[in-house]
């Protein structure tokens, strides 16, 4: 069965960066899209980036745009999240989130790690 | 943007009562790439449906989904203690945007 693990996160100033980890098994990782989806604390949930299987294509939400960069390393079943200028409002829960391509063009998100907290607090 | 509204925020009922979940979009959603997921305290979110009425490995058939256009619901027949939690709604058809919740408690 697929697994995720998200790691890395932890307090950070306003401002400042982070690296958002997250190791997959249980799947074949490059074949699949994988996303990151936040929430903040007592909300709900918030997609916020995507990456494609090799990595050659991604999307962010307006919310962190040309402050965060997502990315793949494919040899060590890894996603990754940059986290760049992070403020007040980045402190979240944040999920590593794996996508499946049914008989459709567009991926469900089918399985989801435990999520890693995220504090941006001075 | 599509934008998603879930209602009721708080539906309160007793164990093996029926729930039925509401989610509206603002416009269209391409193909009913529509999904459902729970949620439950200190977990993360599963996935329950998707395409709008299929369901994910392992769900229960008691958790039903139908729907198509701009209006979708989640219906649990026969409520079972473990199925009080929050549930979301998400199209994927363009971009992913989320619903804000509908939390299921117990009367």
């Amino acid at each position: 069965e697929a697994q995720l693990e998200e790691s890395g996160g932890g307090l950070v100033q306003p401002g400042g960066s982070l690296r958002l980890s997250c190791a997959a098994s249980g799947f074949t990782f490059s074949r699949h899209i994988m996303n990151w989806v936040r929430q903040a604390p007592g909300k709900g949930l918030e997609w916020i980036s995507y990456i494609n299987g090799d990595g050659s294509t991604t999307y962010y939400a307006d919310s962190v745009k040309g402050r965060f960069i997502i990315s793949r390393d494919n040899d060590k079943d890894a996603l990754y999240l940059q986290m760049n200028t992070v403020r007040d409002d980045d402190t979240a829960i944040y999920y590593c989130v794996r996508g499946l391509f049914g008989s459709g063009s567009r991926p469900r998100f089918d399985y989801w790690g435990q999520g890693i907290l995220v504090s941006v607090s001075s | 943007e599509i934008v998603l509204t879930q209602s009721p925020g708080t539906l309160s009922l007793y164990p093996g009562e029926r729930a039925t979940l509401s989610c509206r979009a603002n416009q269209t959603i391409n193909s009913d790439y529509l999904a459902w997921f729970q949620q439950k305290p200190g977990q993360a979110p599963r996935l329950l449906i998707y395409d709008a009425s299929s369901r994910a490995a392992g769900v229960p058939d008691r958790f039903s989904g139908s729907g198509s256009g701009t209006d979708f619901t989640l219906t649990i027949n026969r409520l079972a203690p473990e199925d009080f939690a929050v549930y979301y709604c998400q199209q994927y058809g363009i971009s992913f945007t989320f619903g804000p919740g509908t939390t299921v408690d117990i009367q």
